[in-house]
């Protein structure tokens, strides 16, 4: 099946930066999301981009199919931002599933 | 617009019973997914639904899981003579049939002693 990795597992960041998560993926997709769990397991989707750039407010992502790969930008990060973001991959064939990166922890400090 | 709900939200049982879990998709969602989640880990696939028909199975879902969506409407996934190794977060999602993009509701954690 289709493999999903993402980095880096683990990101300490001040409150104002900027930062880059990468998911990279084995195969060709019909769909990519980005997650992001809060502390009580609920998955926030922050986007739907199996291919191209879209902006959302402090958040952009950009997926180069082609190359497969994903990367979400997180600008001037909040505490609020902690938390693990996925990214879940749905692959041409794979059916509808969404198979699942092990996720990037991202604790933001005041 | 409500979003994907699950019931209940915890639940603790003891190894050997059984516990049944429910699923409510968004309005309209053809299809459902079940997912398992288990500590430090994403979510893995279970089994997913196109109305009421069960289209996929992992071989995560051992023959002590049942899943149903006997309306096409609500879903429940039922786990027979639990066993520890069961702990973990149960999360359903939803999509429309011409869309691939899913929602996810709150997750269901169980808990076996």
């Amino acid at each position: 099946g289709i493999q999903v990795e993402q980095n880096p597992p683990d990101l300490i960041l001040q409150e104002g930066a900027n930062s880059t998560l990468r998911c990279n993926f084995s195969d060709s997709v019909n769909n990519l999301q980005w997650f992001h769990q809060n502390p009580w397991g609920q998955l926030i989707n922050l986007f739907y981009i199996p291919s191209g750039t879209k902006q959302n407010g402090r958040l952009s992502a950009t997926t180069v199919a082609t190359e497969r790969y994903s990367l979400l930008y997180i600008s001037s990060s909040q505490t609020t931002d902690s938390g693990v973001y996925f990214c879940a991959v749905g692959g041409k064939a794979a059916g509808n599933k969404l198979t699942f990166g092990g996720g990037t922890r991202v604790l933001v400090k005041p | 617009d409500t979003g994907v709900s699950q019931d209940p939200r915890h639940k603790i049982t003891k190894r050997g019973q059984n516990v049944t879990f429910r699923c409510d998709p968004i309005s309209e969602h053809n299809r459902l997914y079940w997912y398992r989640q288990t500590l430090g880990q994403g979510p893995e696939f279970l089994t997913y639904f196109q109305n009421e028909a069960q289209l996929e199975k992992s071989r995560l879902l051992s023959d002590r899981f049942s899943a149903e969506r006997p309306k096409g409407s609500f879903s429940t996934l039922e786990i027979q003579r639990t066993e520890q190794g069961d702990s973990a977060m149960y999360l359903c999602a939803s999509s429309l049939v011409w869309s691939y993009e899913q929602y996810f509701g709150p997750g269901t954690r169980l808990t076996v002693t």
